[in-house]
C-alpha cells in the first residue's frame, strides 16, 4: 500500500473552511484514496473517497489533481464538533479491509 | 441499518489472562478485519476475514487469533495477555469481496478498550 504524509496538526477557529493535504507520491493506478474521521475512544468513521478529480458528499469534498500524487480534504465552515483526527489512506481494490493508517491529522477547532 | 457492534465497550484483564472480543458486522457485510490502537503504535491491522477465511494478516504474534461465523459475526482471541496488549480494539466490516475492493470501504464498530493490569 502506498505511503502517505500528512500534517500533524492543525489548528483553526469555527466557521471557517479547512484543508488538509496529503501526500501519496507511490500512488498506484489502481488506488483509491481514502478519508476517515475519529474522535477519541471511537472507531474511525468514513467521511469520503475518490480517485480522481473533485469529489463532493454531504460532508466534505476531496480534491486529486491529474498526477494523483496527493489529495486535499476540504471542509466548509467547521465547527468544534468537527475537533478529531483525520486519516487520509491509499489502498488498490481487491485490498478490502487491509487498511494501513499513518498517525493522521489532529484538527483542533476553537471559537 | 445497524452498525458494527462490539462487546464488551471495556474490558479489564490482568497478566497472563486471555480475552475474547465479539464483533457484529453491519447486515449484508461479509468482511471483517480487526485492528488494534495504542498511543504509541496508532492503528494496526490484525487480521481480516471473508465468509469464515482469514484473507489477510497483519504482524502480530500467534497469541493473536481470530475466527468468523457462518453469519459473519466474528471473535478475536488474545491469550496470555501482556501489559502491552492493552489498546482500543477496532472491527470493521465492509460488503468487500473478491473484486469489490477498496469502493466500498469499511465501516468500523466503536472499539473494545481493553486494559491489562
Amino acid at each position: 500500500l502506498a505511503k502517505t504524509t500528512q500534517p500533524i496538526s492543525m489548528d483553526s477557529y469555527e466557521g471557517q473552511e479547512v484543508n488538509i493535504t496529503c501526500s501519496h507520491n507511490n500512488i498506484a493506478t489502481n488506488d483509491y484514496i481514502t478519508w476517515y474521521q475519529q474522535f477519541p475512544s471511537q472507531g474511525p468513521r468514513f467521511i469520503i473517497q475518490g480517485y480522481k478529480t473533485k469529489v463532493t458528499n454531504e460532508v466534505a469534498s476531496l480534491f486529486i489533481p491529474a498526477d494523483r500524487k496527493s489529495s486535499t480534504l476540504s471542509l466548509p465552515r467547521v465547527s468544534l464538533s468537527d475537533t478529531a483526527v483525520y486519516y487520509c489512506l491509499v489502498g488498490e481494490s481487491g485490498t478490502a479491509s487491509k487498511l494501513t493508517f499513518g498517525t493522521g491529522t489532529r484538527l483542533q477547532v476553537t471559537l | 441499518k445497524a452498525g458494527v457492534t462490539q462487546t464488551p465497550r471495556y474490558l479489564i484483564k490482568t497478566r497472563g489472562q486471555q480475552v475474547t472480543l465479539s464483533c457484529s458486522p453491519i447486515s449484508g457485510h461479509r468482511s471483517v478485519s480487526w485492528y488494534q490502537q495504542t498511543p504509541g503504535q496508532g492503528l494496526q491491522f490484525l487480521f481480516e476475514y471473508f465468509s469464515e477465511t482469514q484473507r489477510n494478516k497483519g504482524n502480530f504474534p500467534g497469541r493473536f487469533s481470530g475466527r468468523q461465523f457462518s453469519n459473519s459475526r466474528s471473535e478475536m482471541n488474545v491469550s496470555t495477555l501482556e501489559l502491552g496488549d492493552s489498546a482500543l480494539y477496532l472491527c470493521a466490516s465492509s460488503l468487500a469481496g473478491t473484486g469489490v475492493g477498496w469502493v466500498l470501504s469499511p465501516f468500523f464498530g466503536p472499539g473494545t478498550r481493553l486494559t491489562v493490569l
